[in-house]
């Protein structure tokens, strides 16, 4: 099995501070990993996926995140927060023992102050 | 081109109710999930179809759970005997390989009471 961690459930940023946003998984065996953001009152869509090439990952809007193995971790960072960023954000990650099968985390929600 | 729908957008029912929800994939995804996503909570596996393959239904949470695949379109995903801790918004996302993007519909929230 697998568990996903988005440590702090809100987030609040500066406009123009840097944003993190945390994830951790729980198993050893590298998987597909993915952030999707949930704008208000919008479905959920794909920000940017790891699997198994670049281990640093560009998105959309700027974001990006880096798959390090050794922490098991897949933390999103933006250089410079924009009002339009502020949204929930949620990890996913591959079960280990069946790539069809997606756990995700509990979702951080990023406020973004002017 | 059109995007994942689901209906209703709404459904609020008694307890002890069943009640049907309904996901329309995008045309020629071969894989649709069920996502449940409870108030405060991440979005919970549900059941994975892929293509004509048996689905994968280890997150169904009871028996009371179902959900088909008509011809590999369409799929409808049913509660019997609703309980209220089945109050969520339950997410229908569909892909073209499992690996790929995840494409959400909007949700069904379903409340009951």
């Amino acid at each position: 099995a697998q568990s996903v961690t988005q440590l702090g459930s809100h987030v609040s940023v500066s406009e123009g501070a840097l944003v993190l946003l945390r994830c951790n998984y729980s198993s050893s065996v590298p998987p597909y990993l993915f952030w999707y953001v949930q704008y208000p009152n919008q479905g959920l869509q794909l920000l940017l996926k790891y699997t198994s090439a670049a281990t640093l990952v560009k998105g959309i809007n700027g974001f990006e995140a880096e798959f390090k193995k050794s922490e098991t971790s897949f933390h999103l960072t933006k250089p410079s927060a924009h009002m339009s960023d502020a949204a929930e954000y949620f990890c996913a990650v591959s079960d280990p023992n069946n790539f069809n099968k997606f756990y995700f985390g509990s979702g951080t929600k990023l406020n973004v102050k002017p | 081109g059109a995007g994942v729908s689901q209906s209703p957008s709404n459904k609020v029912t008694e307890k002890g109710k069943d009640v049907e929800l309904r996901c329309d994939p995008i045309s020629g995804h071969t894989a649709l999930y069920w996502y449940r996503q409870s108030l405060g909570q991440g979005l919970e596996f549900l059941i994975y179809f892929q293509g004509n393959s048996a689905p994968d239904k280890s997150g169904l949470p009871s028996d009371r759970f179902s959900a088909e695949r008509t011809g590999g379109s369409v799929s409808t995903l049913t509660i019997q005997r609703t309980q209220q801790e089945d109050s969520a918004v339950y997410l229908c996302a569909s892909t073209k390989l499992s690996t790929d993007t995840q494409y959400f519909g909007p949700g069904t929230r379903l409340t009951v009471l």
